[in-house]
């Protein structure tokens, strides 16, 4: 089933530690994005990658790092994990980061608790 | 800054109507979504508009007014499994999604 594939599903991780979390997309989209999802406000962009080899900052990138090696994959790093990292983590996809009138295809997320 | 505002919580009752709103303040336009959310789950796109007007897909529609920074969602003959969060986003003229906090819609029998 094409789609998008995030993983793990959930996490508890202690302060301080390194994590990766991975989406992988197998409908050959050019570009990516990872967003937090915390209660009460929007959906907020962390990271994106228009295509393979290239990446960009979004609203929220610091404690965040990511890399497009290829068009599949696209991992999200947090090289120190702190508490206010503690949040729902969703990986989506478009067929163009320009002109994609059916939206973005999202990954069933990552819950990630950092104590 | 840019901004999208939606109500926070609003309750209908099963096979009812019911009209999400959408106000928008951004940095250009290319495009409102709406999109839908389950608890729990993934968001899953619901609607897209470019143009002013109404766009009619089954039991839901969604209508801009790009003029007045204005959109809605339209669900008719709700049913309990419309029960979720409905978001609106909006593209800004860099091409990144804008998005509110969502709408928790409760359906009630």
């Amino acid at each position: 089933i094409a789609g998008i594939t995030q993983a793990p599903t959930s996490q508890i991780l202690a302060a301080g530690r390194r994590m990766t979390l991975r989406c992988t997309q197998d409908m050959r989209h050019n570009a990516m994005y990872w967003y937090r999802q915390d209660l009460g406000l929007g959906l907020r962009l962390i990271h994106y990658s228009n295509t393979a080899g290239t990446t960009g900052k979004g609203e929220v990138p610091d404690g965040y790092s990511v890399s497009r090696a290829n068009t599949d994959d696209f991992p999200l790093t947090l090289a120190s994990a702190v508490p206010s990292q503690t949040s729902v983590y969703f990986c989506a996809s478009s067929e163009d980061s320009n002109f994609p009138p059916y939206g973005y295809t999202f990954g069933s997320g990552t819950r990630l608790t950092v104590v | 800054g840019q901004n999208i505002d939606q109500p926070t919580e609003m309750t209908a009752t099963e096979g009812a109507i019911v009209q999400i709103n959408c106000t928008y303040q951004t940095s250009g336009f290319n495009g409102l979504f709406w999109y839908q959310q389950h608890a729990g789950e993934a968001p899953t796109f619901l609607s897209y508009n470019v143009l002013d007007g109404l766009e009619e897909k089954g039991r839901f529609s969604s209508f801009l007014s790009r003029s007045k920074g204005y959109s809605y969602l339209l669900l008719k003959e709700l049913q309990m499994k419309d029960s979720a969060s409905y978001l609106c986003a909006v593209k800004d003229s860099n091409y990144q999604l804008i998005w509110g906090a969502g709408t928790k819609l409760i359906i009630k029998p």
